[in-house]
Order: structure tokens, then C-alpha cells, then sequence
């Protein structure tokens, strides 16, 4: 079964600085990546996903991701952060070779980023 | 885009009891899903809603426990019975848009049983 690593439960940053949250699946010849934000006391908002093609996506809100298929890595980056970032993001992994379909996602456990001012 | 909307926000139930969460979708969709956040914790799926037929269950989660039903394109309940304090989770509902491969999550329910 398909698993994911988000390697920080929380992340503490300067605001205007770089941020990096790190997540890791579990080594699978085909995946869909995904990544959501949560603000507090709210649903999941869709940032950036891989399907295909470049390995660098670029999202909503300024935010980037990597895929690195050798590394079966999907970090989340962004230059320079904001107060209004602060608040909790998941990384998520559709494994086309489960058998599931392409649609059943799993979660890793959640990275809270706080932006201090 | 599909924007989605969950009733109730949120509910505070006495244990023992069961309560009914409503997901509803501004558009039809091929798939309705529901999910729970323990505190702390990441989402977890518990079902698939499937239209017209009976819920497909995640391993750890049975029919008597969290009956689903869905109705239409647009619509899905979920009961969570006989609730104990270990059910306190948000709920979210989430959709899947056809060829997408993207699912949008309603705001979801916070449920707190004591």
C-alpha cells in the first residue's frame, strides 16, 4: 500500500523568508502528487498537483513543487512567505498502480507552517 | 471547480446518539467520497458514495457504523451511529470532477461527542 512521509510536523518561519515542507511516497512506478493548504477551521484547498509532464509545478499563492521520481520525493517551496500562509499543508499521493483507481488518495500526516512576523 | 457546501458545521452529541452530515455539490459529479481528520491527524478515507448502489467501505470502517447514502449526482449523507467520544473527527466530504483527477473537499463538520 501506498504511503506518505511529510518529514516536519511543524515548520516555524520568518515572514519574507524561503520556506521548503518535504514530503516522500512510497517508491511506485506511476503517481498522481498532489498538495492541499488547510486553514485553521476550514476544508482542504487544492495548491498544485503533478500529473505529468514538467517536474516542476507551479501552484496558486506562489507556491512550487518538485517531482524527483528517483528520489520519490514532491517538495513544496515558496521564495518568500506571508502571514496570510500560515496554516497547515498536506501532501497527497494517487498511486495509479493499485488497482484502486486513480482517484483514491493518501494523505500524509500534515506539515503546519507558522509565519512569524 | 465544484464548490461544496456540509451541514452541519459543526455539532456537539451526547454519546450514544447518531448524527447526520449532508454534503451537497453545486454540479454533478462521478464521485463523492467522505473522509475523517482525527485530531492531529491526517485524513483518512471511509468511503466511496456511489449513486444509486451501496457505499464501497474503506478496511476498518463497516456499513453499521457510518451508513452512506447518495441519492443523486449532487448529494450524500453520512451517519456516524451510536456514537462514543472516539468519533470526535472532522468529517469532510470531498468530489472528484470527471478527468480532473482532482478532488475538492466541502469546509467539513466537527463533531465532538461527549
Amino acid at each position: 500500500a501506498q504511503s506518505v512521509t511529510q518529514l516536519d510536523s511543524q515548520v516555524p518561519v520568518f515572514e519574507e523568508a524561503p520556506v521548503e515542507l518535504r514530503c516522500n511516497y512510497s517508491s511506485s512506478v506511476s503517481v498522481y502528487l498532489f498538495w492541499y493548504v488547510q486553514y485553521p477551521n476550514q476544508g482542504l484547498q487544492l495548491l498544485l498537483k503533478y500529473l505529468s509532464g514538467s517536474t516542476l509545478v507551479k501552484g496558486i499563492n506562489g507556491f512550487e513543487a518538485e517531482f524527483n521520481k528517483s528520489q520519490t520525493s514532491f517538495h513544496l517551496r515558496k521564495p518568500s512567505v506571508h502571514i496570510s500562509d500560515t496554516a497547515e499543508y498536506f501532501c497527497a499521493v494517487s498511486d495509479l498502480d493499485s488497482g484502486a483507481g486513480s482517484y483514491q488518495l493518501t494523505f500524509g500526516k500534515g506539515t503546519k507552517l507558522s509565519v512569524i512576523p | 471547480s465544484a464548490v461544496i457546501s456540509q451541514k452541519p458545521s459543526r455539532d456537539i452529541c451526547q454519546r450514544g446518539t447518531s448524527l447526520t452530515i449532508q454534503c451537497q455539490v453545486d454540479s454533478q459529479v462521478t464521485m463523492m467520497f467522505w473522509y475523517r481528520q482525527q485530531p492531529g491527524q491526517s485524513l483518512t478515507l471511509i468511503a466511496t458514495a456511489n449513486q444509486g448502489s451501496e457505499a464501497t467501505y474503506e478496511s476498518g470502517f463497516v456499513i453499521d457504523k457510518f451508513p452512506i447514502s447518495r441519492p443523486n449526482l449532487t448529494f450524500s449523507t453520512l451517519t456516524v451511529s451510536n456514537m462514543s467520544p472516539e468519533d470526535s473527527s472532522i468529517y469532510l466530504c470531498s468530489v472528484l470532477t470527471s478527468g480532473m483527477y482532482e478532488q475538492y473537499f466541502g469546509p467539513g463538520t466537527r463533531l465532538t461527542v461527549t
